[in-house]
């Protein structure tokens, strides 16, 4: 069965600091791979996707991951974090489309002014 | 931009009693799902449905679960006698045809509360 880790449950950052939000998988076949967010009191957004082609990936908002297969890893960047990127962050794993969609755990990110 | 949009927002009801939360997904999408997440929990899938039909359902969509696409734009779940249990936010999420995607577009959630 697939399932996603998400290392850290809380991160607090001060603005312009790097983020990196850990996420690994399980999951022997090819997937996507994919990062939501969801901001205090809105609906789960998608920030960036990955499905095969160059393993960088750059998203909205500044935020890119990399997909490291050997590791089974999709983590999530920002170099410098604004205030407005406080939310929760959830990584999530499918097989194909139309499949379900299996969720990390979630990271709350919170960015001191 | 289009968006998934559910109602109601917010659901209280009484243990035992029989609850729908409806959903419109985008309009051409043909995949559509549903997922809780309890609080403090994580985000779980409860089923998927294409072509008029269930594609696949997890442990948690027992028979007290019920999906239907009653015409042309709404997507429903019934739950049929609810527990204390089914507290939770509830999510519905639609996706397109084809490859180019691959992810999904969740609606705002409904919370359900059964007391």
């Amino acid at each position: 069965a697939q399932s996603v880790s998400q290392h850290n449950h809380h991160v607090i950052l001060s603005e312009a600091a790097s983020l990196e939000l850990g996420c690994n998988y399980s999951y022997g076949g090819t997937v996507n791979l994919f990062w939501y967010v969801q901001y205090p009191g809105q609906h789960l957004q998608l920030l960036l996707k990955y499905f095969s082609g160059d393993p960088l990936v750059k998203g909205i908002k500044g935020f890119e991951a990399e997909f490291i297969k050997s590791k089974f890893s999709f983590n999530l960047r920002k170099p410098s974090v604004q205030w407005s990127d406080t939310a929760e962050y959830f990584c999530a794993v499918n097989a194909r489309v139309g499949n379900k969609l299996v969720f990390g755990a979630g990271t709350i990110l919170r960015v001191k002014s | 931009e289009p968006e998934v949009t559910q109602t109601p927002s917010h659901q209280v009801t009484q243990m035992g009693q029989e609850v729908i939360l409806r959903c419109v997904p985008i309009s051409n999408h043909l995949y559509f799902y549903w997922y809780r997440q309890i609080l403090g929990q994580k985000v779980e899938f409860l089923v998927s449905f294409y072509n008029n039909e269930i594609s696949e359902k997890s442990e948690i969509f027992d028979d007290q679960f019920s999906v239907e696409r009653p015409d042309g734009s709404n997507f429903t779940l019934k739950i049929r006698s609810t527990k204390l249990e089914d507290s939770a936010m509830y999510f519905c999420a639609s996706s397109p045809r084809g490859e180019s995607f691959r992810g999904q577009y969740f609606g705002p959630g409904t919370r359900l509360t059964v007391t």
